[in-house]
């Protein structure tokens, strides 16, 4: 079956530079999403890989190795703001939108 | 700017009691989606409609019925509730082509307790 392995929690110091792993293992693969989410809110869409290599967008850049079945989210600058939760996600190529599967996030705590 | 809007934004049901939740969304997206979620956990798609007229299941569809009346609307109904379905309820739209269907605007979720 799908499966995707984050780890639960993760500490990082304002100003420096984090990154957040995700290992996924499905029959088939589309791409690899991420989310942000803080505590009461909606998840807010991050980023999107399809294929190999680095995506930037402003603090925040995405990884991916379809080969290693392995992603990342990195993000620098770290502002107090960043403390969130971050999810990836999933969906298992050759199926439709209802096989779009979430990890159980990575709760990311910034200290001052 | 409204997005995506979801009502209600609390309810408290009991056992058995039915409810709808509604989700508009003004971006003009074909594809709409509703997840569950749990306390500490990641979403679980409960249905998705890639266009008006559409729906498939997802994940965990057991114990709930949608509706896509229009490209707006995607309505999800609890006709019985049970606590197991005591939830946080997201529903999102999506932009992109039936490639990727990532979805990427969510409303404020609905918390729903089942007493």
């Amino acid at each position: 079956g799908q499966s995707l392995e984050q780890p639960s929690e993760v500490t990082a110091v304002e100003g420096a530079i984090v990154q957040i792993n995700c290992t996924y293992q499905t029959s088939g693969f589309y791409g690899l999403s991420w989310y942000q989410q803080h505590d009461g809110g909606a998840p807010t869409f991050l980023s999107y890989n399809a294929l190999d290599g680095l995506e930037e967008t402003g603090r925040f850049s995405s990884f991916l190795s379809r080969s290693d079945s392995y992603g990342y989210l990195l993000l620098q600058e770290l502002q107090m703001k960043d403390s969130a939760s971050y999810f990836c996600a999933v969906r298992d190529r050759g199926s439709s939108a209802s096989k779009i599967i979430f990890g159980s996030g990575t709760r990311l705590s910034i200290r001052p | 700017n409204a997005g995506v809007t979801q009502t209600p934004k609390f309810q408290v049901l009991k056992t058995g009691q039915s409810m709808t939740l509604q989700c508009a969304q003004d971006m003009n997206h074909n594809s709409m989606y509703w997840y569950r979620q749990d306390p500490g956990m990641g979403l679980r798609l409960i249905y998705y409609s890639a266009s008006e007229g559409t729906t498939d299941k997802g994940e965990v569809p057991n114990g709930y019925n949608v509706s896509r009346l229009n490209k707006r609307e995607f309505s999800l109904r609890l006709e019985s509730a049970a606590p197991s379905q005591t939830s946080v309820y997201f529903c999102a739209s999506s932009d992109r082509g039936r490639d990727s269907n990532q979805p990427q605007h969510f409303g404020d979720g609905t918390r729903l307790s089942i007493l």
